[in-house]
């Protein structure tokens, strides 16, 4: 296992079509997060999972974002009808209970025109 | 974010120590951590400090916590061109059972000759 893998790299969208990233975090980690980096700023927190459940939706998460971890592993993000400001990189991290660190993937770069 | 300021941008000559300085509010906090990203990158865990520490020191790197005044630095000696990137301090802020980490808005180090 090599670390936290995001899927694609790089997305160029046009306004209004649905996106779907993917993430797959290090194997037995129970947890896995969604952090979202607009330019020139640091990650901020979208949503956490424990296993398949849900936890927390941040308020940055509108109606048009949706996060599913169906089996506990791999996790996928999807936003409906893009806009121009959901432009940034979607990074994953995955952890575990016990671990003081989270590990981040290498992100999707989203660009919406 | 307004929980965890940095300042924005730091230029040192290589071979020097550069300082990287990051204040905080949350006093809960439990761990605080220093991640680096190189261009189109995701984050690489530099280091972390646990809060009950005053400094921590790792090879290159050295950490230092003032709690009563909620600052952290990042010292890296011996400054080489591959240390340009971007500095993010966060913090572990504990909620409901879990851990989300609140991230600064980065420091972009740029090394010269």
């Amino acid at each position: 296992d090599t670390g936290v893998s995001q899927d694609p790299r790089h997305k160029i969208t046009k306004r209004g079509q649905n996106v779907t990233f993917r993430c797959d975090p290090i194997s037995e980690h129970n947890r896995l997060y969604w952090y979202r980096q607009t330019l020139g700023q640091g990650p901020e927190f979208l949503t956490y999972f424990q296993n398949e459940a849900q936890l927390e939706k941040s308020r940055l998460l509108s109606d048009r974002f949706s996060a599913e971890r169906p089996k506990g592993s791999f996790s996928t993000l999807e936003i409906q009808r893009t806009e121009q400001g959901d432009s940034a990189m979607y990074l994953c991290a995955s952890g575990s209970e016990g671990i003081d660190e989270a590990f981040f993937g290498q992100g999707t770069r989203l660009t919406v025109v | 974010g307004e929980d965890v300021e940095q300042s924005l941008f730091l230029s040192v000559r290589e071979g020097d120590s550069s300082v990287i300085n990051c204040t905080y509010t949350d006093s809960s906090s439990t761990y605080l951590y220093w991640y680096k990203q190189e261009p189109g990158a995701g984050l690489q865990l530099l280091t972390y400090i646990f809060s009950n520490m005053d400094m921590k020191q790792d090879q290159r790197l050295t950490v230092l916590l003032n709690k009563k005044d909620k600052h952290l630095s990042l010292r890296i000696a011996d400054t080489q061109t591959g240390d340009s990137a971007i500095y993010f301090c966060a913090l572990r802020r504990v909620s409901g059972g879990y851990n989300k980490l609140i991230f600064g808005a980065g420091t972009r180090l740029a090394v010269h000759p």
